[in-house]
């Protein structure tokens, strides 16, 4: 079965450091992984995906992620972040052929100024 | 603008009213979802909708019921509301469940059981 860990519920980081927000799957077969971003009070919005080819993935607002398959990760990174990217961040599988995604728990990040 | 409408936005219900939550797209997809979100939980699975005609259980479907009412709308109704159902409840669609071109969400529905 399909299944997300997010090992961090929160993640603080100054502005203008980077920051990595990590995500682990477990899955028997071969897997599609997505990164969503939620605003507050706002629906998630998708900021990239890997479906297949380069395991580097880049996506909107300067993020990008790397598939590992041997370690079974989709770790997501920005090299400086900036106040506007404090947010909640979601991390989702899906196995080919399945009809949902499966998300992880979310890792709040906060940008302090 | 094209995307996926939730209404109401907020709603306060007392324990065993019932509601309906609506849910419409415009996007032409196929496939559409219901989900709740509670804190250090993320998002679950209540039902969804393959394609028009077709409703499925998701991972917590108990105390719900859907309907596809048509290609754009997919309703989510709580029969006799409990406590347990407070949550945020975000609809989602894409055009096919097998494509992984990603969700597009509705901004959601705040729902309070008293």
């Amino acid at each position: 079965a399909q299944s997300v860990t997010q090992l961090d519920s929160q993640v603080p980081v100054f502005e203008e450091a980077p920051v990595e927000l990590r995500c682990n799957y477990s899955s028997s077969v071969s897997v599609y992984l997505f990164w969503y971003v939620q605003y507050p009070n706002q629906g998630l919005q998708l900021l990239l995906k890997y479906l297949s080819g380069s395991t580097l993935v880049k996506g909107i607002n300067g993020f990008e992620a790397e598939f590992n398959k041997s370690q079974t990760s989709f770790h997501l990174r920005k090299p400086s972040v900036h106040i506007s990217d404090t947010a909640e961040y979601f991390c989702a599988v899906t196995e080919t052929g399945a009809n949902n995604l499966f998300f992880g728990t979310g890792t709040r990040l906060t940008v302090i100024p | 603008n094209a995307g996926v409408t939730q209404t109401p936005k907020f709603q306060v219900l007392k324990t065993g009213q019932s509601m309906t939550l609506q849910c419409a797209q415009d996007m032409n997809h196929n496939s559409m979802y219901w989900y709740r979100q509670d804190p250090g939980m993320g998002l679950r699975l209540i039902y969804y909708s393959a394609s028009e005609g077709t409703t499925d259980k998701g991972e917590v479907p108990n105390g719900y019921n859907v309907s596809r009412l048509n290609k754009r709308e997919f309703s989510l109704r709580l029969e006799s509301a409990a406590p347990s159902q407070t949550s945020v409840y975000f609809c989602a669609s894409t055009l096919n469940v097998n494509t992984n071109y990603g969700y597009t969400f509705g901004s959601g529905t705040r729902l309070t059981v008293v």
